[in-house]
């Protein structure tokens, strides 16, 4: 079975403009939930969606938004990129069966530069 | 706002031996805990879960270890390989899908 994929796995921005990530998920997992990355920050929540709708969401600022479309994949956007968005990335994946299990299986990540 | 936080930053270990990897939460309501490994250019890996309900689960060359009453959660490697040398990260949840993850122990393992 393949894993999360991300993509692009690299980008470089400037401040002031919009990115948009896209994640596609372990094939059957129905949630979604997105992570940044930051040497100082460590690993930090973004918002989580489930069937097309966000049901968790983290301390983040409203220019990080996100959406899931009917087939699980997911987009994140950053608008109005700051220097501190620099980040890596992460998507993750769950199938989020009910079964109260909460693994989330990570993809590789969108390192995102922004100078 | 609470978090999960590991004891140590950095751990050596030399190849064949076991090594312990500590974390201390702080979340009362964490019922779920994850361990995760994360490579140099990779996403962190699953390694094992344990639930709140439970004390001790074992896998491959993996143990890990949950004291609900001083909030401590660690993970023991067996015969620690040089494929072992990473950073690992605690994770816990209270009952949903937003994980809350320690600082990480980044591992090095000497030949």
């Amino acid at each position: 079975k393949a894993g999360v994929t991300q993509t692009p796995r690299y980008l470089i921005k400037t401040r002031g403009q919009q990115v948009t990530l896209s994640c596609s998920p372990i094939s059957g997992h129905r949630s979604v939930s997105w992570y940044q990355q930051t040497p100082g920050q460590g690993l930090q929540f973004l918002f989580e969606y489930f069937s097309e709708t966000q049901r968790n969401k983290g301390n983040f600022p409203g220019r990080f938004s996100g959406r899931q479309f009917s087939n699980s994949r997911s987009e994140m956007n950053v608008s109005t990129l700051e220097l501190g968005d620099s980040a890596l990335y992460l998507c993750a994946s769950s199938p989020r069966g009910g079964t109260g299990i909460y693994e989330q299986y990570f993809g590789p990540g969108t390192r995102l530069t922004v100078t | 706002g609470e978090s999960v936080g590991l004891h140590l930053p950095t751990l050596s270990v030399q190849e064949g031996d076991n090594s312990i990897i500590n974390c201390a939460y702080s979340n009362s309501a964490s019922d779920y805990f994850i361990w995760y490994k994360q490579e140099s250019g990779k996403g962190p890996q699953f390694i094992i879960d344990i639930r709140s309900n439970m004390d001790k689960r074992q896998g491959q060359r993996v143990t890990v270890l949950l004291n609900k009453t001083v909030k401590h959660l660690s993970l023991q490697i067996a015969a620690t390989q040089p494929g072992d040398s990473a950073v690992y990260f605690c994770a816990e949840t209270a009952n949903d899908y937003k994980l809350s993850f320690g600082a990480g122990t980044t591992v090095t393992v000497r030949a």
